[in-house]
């Protein structure tokens, strides 16, 4: 298994350009994330889905869009890139028997670094 | 929301003593407390994780505690070697995860 994926590793975009990042994984996992990682800080959740068509906002949603057609992929969408978008983004899955069965291990992927001049 | 605080925000012990890293939360109804390894420039790796139901959790040189009622949990490094020398990340929650802001430990050989 490959595990948790992404595209790009690293890329550069000028402010106002637009751009999708890809996250997909191979291991049938129901819960998918994104998380922003700011340098010396911690992870901060921007989205997060629990299954296919089903996503919800996390803590620092704004300047973003996600989709989820299939179980495997979950890309980021950013619109109108801004210097405040530099950062380090990793996607995650989880499995989760249930949702009252609450969370559980979270594997992370290589992460994307995106810088915006 | 919840509300994660880490400390130290950084922590240097020689090989072979030991790290304690505390955290604490917010959120009563947060029931998951996991522990993240994170390499310079790698991915967040779990290292321990516990549920409210427990106290305590150990695997090899690494534990973890829990006390609900004064809502911190602390990791706990024995027998520090080089190899742990990394950036650890604490992290609570119920439906999502809250990070605390990470520690860097060094292990000075």
């Amino acid at each position: 298994n490959a595990g948790v994926t992404q595209t790009p590793k690293f890329r550069i975009l000028k402010i106002g350009q637009s751009m999708t990042l890809q996250c997909a994984q191979d291991m049938n996992h129901n819960y998918m994330y994104w998380y922003r990682q700011d340098p010396g800080m911690g992870l901060k959740l921007i989205y997060y889905s629990v299954g296919a068509g089903i996503t919800d906002k996390g803590e620092v949603p704004n300047g973003y869009n996600v989709s989820r057609s299939t179980t495997e992929d979950f890309p980021l969408r950013l619109e109108l890139a801004a210097p405040s978008q530099t950062s380090v983004y990793f996607c995650a899955s989880s499995y989760n028997i249930w949702e009252g069965a609450g969370l559980s291990t979270q594997y992370f992927g290589p992460g994307t670094r995106l810088t915006v001049l | 929301g919840e509300n994660v605080e880490q400390h130290p925000s950084t922590l240097s012990v020689q090989e072979g003593d030991s790290a304690v890293i505390k955290c604490t939360y917010s959120d009563s109804a947060s029931n998951y407390f996991p522990w993240y390894k994170q390499e310079l420039g790698k991915r967040p790796q779990l290292i321990i994780d516990i549920r409210s139901n427990v106290g305590e959790k150990k695997d090899q040189r690494i534990a973890v505690t829990l006390n609900k009622t004064a809502k911190h949990f602390s990791l706990h490094i024995t027998e520090t070697q080089p190899e742990d020398s990394a950036v650890y990340f604490c992290a609570a929650g119920l439906r999502q995860l809250t990070f605390g802001s990470g520690t860097q430990l060094t292990v000075l050989p």
